[in-house]
């Protein structure tokens, strides 16, 4: 079936580790995005990506990083320098071009910092 | 820069009566989306409905419909015969046609809605 994962769908994190978020897609679609979700907000955009090899931040990547080494993958690295990342992180993907690209989203990552 | 907002925190419904969650939003573009989705429990997001604005006529996906009203900057969500599966967090979404900003979506900060049986 095609569709976007997530893994871990739990993740625990010391104070001043990295951490990698996966996010794999298999709906050939070119742009991929992260969203951070907090307690009783809406989504805020990390990074997003339109193709291979090239990515923009978004409002919120402070202390993020991402690559985009193959279409299919967008990881995200939340880094020690990110002072408050326990939230849900939220991981999306649309085709690009035309007219009404529909973003499709992952189950998630619930990440907390130990 | 363009804002969504969603005045409703919280919302209730009986099971199987209409409910109309609201949205609206700040743009000076011409041309852009809509969207609803929904979250439930799981934290998955869904897309339930989708307007572009350049169509005057109001989408609608079998109980899901919308009030599109695009001078006012409207886009409210109603829901018929609600049933239980339909609790859930709602987010009121919009996004650009403009290639310059085309990939930016911003979200309403979303409506809670929860069914009564």
């Amino acid at each position: 079936d095609g569709g976007i994962t997530q893994s871990p769908k739990y993740l625990f994190r010391k104070e001043g580790q990295n951490v990698t978020l996966s996010c794999e897609q298999n709906l050939n679609h070119d742009a991929m995005y992260w969203y951070r979700q907090d307690p009783g907000q809406g989504l805020r955009l990390i990074y997003y990506s339109q193709i291979v090899n090239d990515f923009q931040k978004g409002d919120i990547a402070e202390g993020y990083s991402v690559s985009r080494e193959k279409k299919e993958s967008f990881p995200l690295t939340v880094t020690s320098a990110q002072k408050n990342p326990t939230a849900f992180y939220l991981c999306a993907s649309s085709i690009t071009g035309g007219r009404a690209d529909t973003q499709y989203f992952g189950p998630g990552t619930r990440l907390t910092v130990l | 820069a363009q804002t969504v907002t969603q005045s409703q925190p919280e919302m209730s419904v009986q099971e199987a009566e209409t409910v109309t969650l609201s949205c609206t939003y700040d743009t000076s573009e011409s041309d852009y989306y809509l969207f609803w989705y929904k979250q439930p429990p799981s934290r998955q997001m869904i897309l339930v409905i989708r307007q572009e604005a350049y169509k005057q006529q109001n989408a609608t996906e079998n109980r899901f419909s919308v009030n599109f009203q695009k001078a006012a900057k409207s886009f409210s969500l109603k829901i018929s015969d609600s049933q239980l599966g339909d609790a859930a967090m709602y987010f009121c979404a919009y996004r650009s046609a403009t290639q310059a900003s085309y990939d930016k979506v911003i979200f309403g900060p979303g409506t809670s809605l929860s069914v009564i049986p």
